[in-house]
């Protein structure tokens, strides 16, 4: 059964500095994973989707990198900024299915 | 395309109580989701539709809880009778789903449910 465990579960940052968000999957056979944001009383919103075949990709600030074989996902935010405050999840989906399984989210606090 | 939308945003109901959310997925989308959300538990699936066929629903708490999609444009997630431990944030989402790995989720904005 696949689990998504995201670390560390809280963050708070001075603005301006740069992090790194972590989420591990204990299944490598996924199809994809996908990186979202939600903020307090929201839905979520997607940053960033990574293919199978892809080891990262990019936009703007954020960097998620993708190691299928150690389970690892990483989300690098440079230069945070107050707006960035939110709580962000990761997601896979297994290959065979089209389930997304979550984590249980980082909530980061830029200050 | 306007998105993923969920209706009622906001739903309070008594114990007891039949409770149904609706959802409107993205245009051309194939596959739709249901999952609930609280502090204890994250989110949950609860419920995978792709092509308007029901595909897995083992993530169903319980009989109270049921959903149908009779279009590609409309689905319902209905609780009855509805208990306070049900209280959550139900979202939905859609894809479109294909044989390949670039299959990316949009949510809604979720439906706010209290049982009171």
């Amino acid at each position: 059964k696949q689990e998504v465990t995201q670390i560390p579960a809280a963050l708070s940052v001075p603005e301006g500095e740069n992090l790194v968000l972590n989420c591990s999957f204990t299944d490598s056979a996924i199809y994809n994973l996908q990186w979202f944001r939600q903020d307090p009383g929201k839905g979520l919103t997607s940053l960033l989707l990574i293919q199978s075949s892809q080891r990262e990709q990019t936009s703007g600030r954020l960097n998620a990198s993708l190691d299928k074989s150690s389970g690892r996902s990483t989300l690098y935010i440079a230069a945070s900024q107050p707006g960035d405050s939110a709580t962000y999840l990761c997601a896979v989906v297994n290959s065979g299915t089209y389930k997304y399984i979550f984590g249980t989210g980082t909530r980061l606090k830029v200050l | 395309d306007a998105g993923v939308i969920q209706s009622p945003r906001h739903e309070v109901t008594e114990m007891g109580q039949e409770v149904t959310l609706r959802c409107k997925p993205i245009s051309g989308h194939n596959s739709l989701f249901w999952y609930r959300q609280t502090m204890m538990r994250g989110l949950e699936l609860l419920i995978y539709f792709n092509n308007n066929v029901p595909i897995d629903d083992s993530g169903m708490p319980e009989d109270r809880f049921s959903a149908k999609m009779p279009n590609a444009s409309f689905s319902t997630l209905k609780i009855q009778p509805s208990e306070p431990r049900d209280s959550a944030v139900y979202f939905c989402a859609s894809s479109l789903a294909s044989w390949d790995d670039n299959t990316e989720a949009f949510f809604g904005q979720g439906t706010r449910l209290t049982v009171v």
